[in-house]
């Protein structure tokens, strides 16, 4: 079965700060990747997403995220933290395009003003 | 993209009653799923539900507890069946639009069960 895990459940940057969040994905063949955003309150948000082709996708908001096959990771990215940016980060795998999605635990960002 | 709205967004319900949850999508689509996050998790799916067929529960999930309707391509219910504090979540639908890609959620529905 596929896991999705999310090693940091909390991380406090500072605005303006770099910002990466990690994800690993355990799953036989190529997956289909998502980052989506849960601002408190509101329901879930598609940040950017990774079917094929170029490893670097690039996102709303600033975001970008990576996939690494040989880590099987899909970090997620951004050069410059803003305090709207505050909010619970999940990353997402699907085993096709359309179908059901297994979450990793989530990663809450806190950004310091 | 679709447009994915709910109702209710929130209630607050005694235990041992029942409460259905709508979610209506502005286009026509084939799969709907709904999941569950307790309080401070992740999602996780509670069931596919697409038109024309039962709903498929995942383990742990039983349709005399959630059972689902489907009646069309643009809408679909959840209820919780005989609540119990530990039924206290907030349930999301979502979608993924026929010509496949990303799947889309609607805002959430915040139930507390006292």
């Amino acid at each position: 079965a596929q896991s999705v895990t999310q090693p940091d459940i909390h991380i406090t940057v500072s605005e303006g700060a770099s910002l990466e969040l990690r994800c690993n994905y355990s799953y036989g063949a190529t997956p289909y990747l998502f980052w989506y955003v849960q601002s408190p309150g509101q329901g879930l948000q598609l940040l950017l997403k990774y079917f094929s082709g170029d490893t670097l996708v690039q996102g709303i908001k600033g975001f970008e995220a990576e996939f690494k096959r040989s880590q099987s990771s899909f970090n997620l990215r951004k050069p410059s933290v803003h305090w709207s940016d505050a909010a619970e980060y999940f990353c997402a795998v699907g085993y096709n395009a359309g179908n059901m999605l297994t979450f990793g635990g989530g990663t809450r960002l806190m950004v310091k003003p | 993209s679709a447009v994915i709205s709910q109702k209710p967004s929130r209630d607050i319900c005694q235990r041992g009653t029942s409460l259905t949850i709508q979610c209506q999508v502005d286009s026509q689509v084939t799969m709907m799923f709904w999941y569950r996050q307790q309080p401070g998790q992740s999602l996780t799916l509670i069931a596919t539900a697409n038109q024309g067929s039962e709903a498929t529960y995942e383990s742990g999930f039983v349709i005399d507890k959630f059972p689902i309707s489907r009646p069309n391509l643009t809408f679909s219910t959840l209820t919780v069946s005989n609540m119990s504090p530990e039924d206290s979540s907030i349930y999301l639908c979502s979608v993924t639009p026929d010509f496949g890609g990303t799947q889309y959620f609607g805002p959430g529905t915040r139930l507390l069960v006292l």
